[in-house]
């Protein structure tokens, strides 16, 4: 069936270092694909999404590109900051419903 | 805001008790879910809707059912809550009648603890 794999976590890094999360995917078809945040003590966030191969979502210094070549949508952040700290996940959907991603735990230190 | 709201936020009960978690969204969205989410487990889908009095289950949903009598309102029910069943639990919504890939908006959970 459809799944996620992302890499596992935590991942620990001082501010303004770059981060990678990687994240591939299994489906049939051409899902669209997600980056969701989620902030502690708050529900998941869409961070930003990308509907087809090629297509880079982007928000907030954040960016994904969907390749469909390696079946995957890697997160990067150029300089991250310690407001960043966070559980991210990357899912995929394609039908009525989402697949997540296990989450990765993102803490910045100053 | 994409107008959730959960309740209760936090619950304690007993194994072997009943319990009902309330998912109340604004937004006329045709798409209502119920995920839980656990240590190295992420998200998991339990019961989803998409409209109302129209449920199917999701990957986990064994010991809960789910009831949506309007479209502002989904239930999810432990009959019988077991201490396997602590977890925190989101509701989530999606979409309009035209669109079944949109992005979800989540609640901000109901943390339920079975003791």
């Amino acid at each position: 069936g459809d799944s996620v794999t992302q890499m596992e976590g935590p991942v620990t890094l001082s501010e303004e270092a770059f981060l990678t999360i990687n994240c591939t995917y299994t489906a049939t078809g051409y899902p669209s694909l997600f980056w969701y945040v989620q902030y502690p003590g708050e529900g998941l966030q869409l961070l930003l999404k990308a509907t087809k191969a090629d297509d880079k979502g982007s928000n907030k210094g954040f960016e994904a590109t969907y390749r469909k070549e390696t079946t995957s949508f890697h997160l990067e952040k150029g300089s991250v900051q310690v407001s960043d700290s966070a559980v991210y996940f990357c899912a995929q959907g394609g039908s009525e419903k989402l697949v997540f991603g296990k989450g990765t735990k993102l803490t910045v230190n100053p | 805001d994409a107008g959730i709201t959960q309740s209760p936020r936090h619950k304690v009960t007993e194994t072997g008790t009943p319990v009902t978690l309330r998912c109340h969204q604004t937004e006329n969205h045709r798409y209502m879910y119920w995920y839980r989410q656990d240590p190295g487990h992420g998200l998991r889908l339990i019961h989803y809707s998409y409209g109302v009095k129209d449920t199917d289950k999701g990957e986990v949903s064994d010991g809960y059912s789910v009831s949506r009598s309007k479209t502002e309102d989904f239930l999810l029910t432990l009959e019988s809550a077991t201490s396997s069943q602590t977890s925190v639990y989101f509701c989530a919504i999606s979409g309009t009648a035209q669109s079944n890939n949109s992005p979800l908006h989540f609640g901000n959970g109901t943390r339920l603890t079975v003791t």
